[in-house]
């Protein structure tokens, strides 16, 4: 089974600071398998990176993917109010066949 | 624009099933993947499981037996069952296409709440 660990769990950084999101993997992910989204309150998740680094339709260049094997990243490099969220990583093709990261929780310090 | 909208009970009995159904606009249930994932009260979304337009399905094995997907082709809808649900499965449960390997569109989300 392969299990994605996010960290940190939460983050609490400032509008306009960089914030680095972390997934793990515990066995080697191809990064054409991997994605992220974004969830805010009462609202279903939005893709925002697939293929480990490819953006979303819509999704603002301020967000990056990168990453490969079993580290990937997402990095927002400088904050705005409204990416204040909860980014999970997903991972597609091992057994499950799906798998969700534990979410990272991005706050307002 | 694509668009999925999830119909359902939102209270089931404890030992029952659930019944929920995704009816899709914008699209053909004929093409790509489409998939269930639930979002327990304050966790994480977890996968349920998915159909192919030739209806062969994959699904998460943390939920066993329990689960059945099927499509509705006239209808371009299609549907999830759990069975013998607890207050464990009580969630919010979401329908998406899967296009390649992610999921680009998903539906509102609907609360399913298992209870006496």
């Amino acid at each position: 089974e392969i299990v994605l660990t996010q960290s940190p769990g939460t983050l609490s950084l400032s509008p306009g600071d960089r914030a680095t999101l972390s997934c793990r993997a515990s066995q080697s992910v191809s990064s054409s398998n991997l994605a992220w989204y974004q969830q805010k309150p009462g609202q279903a998740p939005r893709l925002l990176i697939y293929g480990g680094s490819s953006r979303a339709t819509g999704t603002p260049d301020r967000f990056s993917g990168s990453g490969s094997g079993t580290d990937f990243t997402l990095t927002i490099s400088r904050l705005e109010s409204e990416d204040f969220a909860v980014y999970f990583c997903q991972q597609y093709g091992g057994s499950p066949r799906v798998t969700f990261g534990g979410g990272t929780k991005v706050e307002i310090k | 624009q694509v668009q999925l909208q999830e119909s359902g009970p939102g209270l089931v009995k404890p030992s029952e099933t659930l019944s929920l159904t995704c009816s899709v606009s914008g699209d053909s249930i004929t093409r790509n993947y489409w998939s269930w994932v639930r979002q327990p009260p304050g966790k994480g979304l977890e996968w349920i499981g998915y159909i192919y337009s030739t209806a062969s399905t994959s699904e998460n094995p943390s939920l066993g037996s329990r689960i059945t997907i099927s499509l509705d082709r006239s209808k371009n809808q299609f549907s999830l069952k759990l069975r013998s649900v607890t207050a464990a499965d009580t969630a919010v449960y979401y329908c998406a296409r899967i296009t390649s390997t992610y999921m680009d569109v998903w539906g509102k989300g609907t609360t399913v709440t298992v209870s006496s």
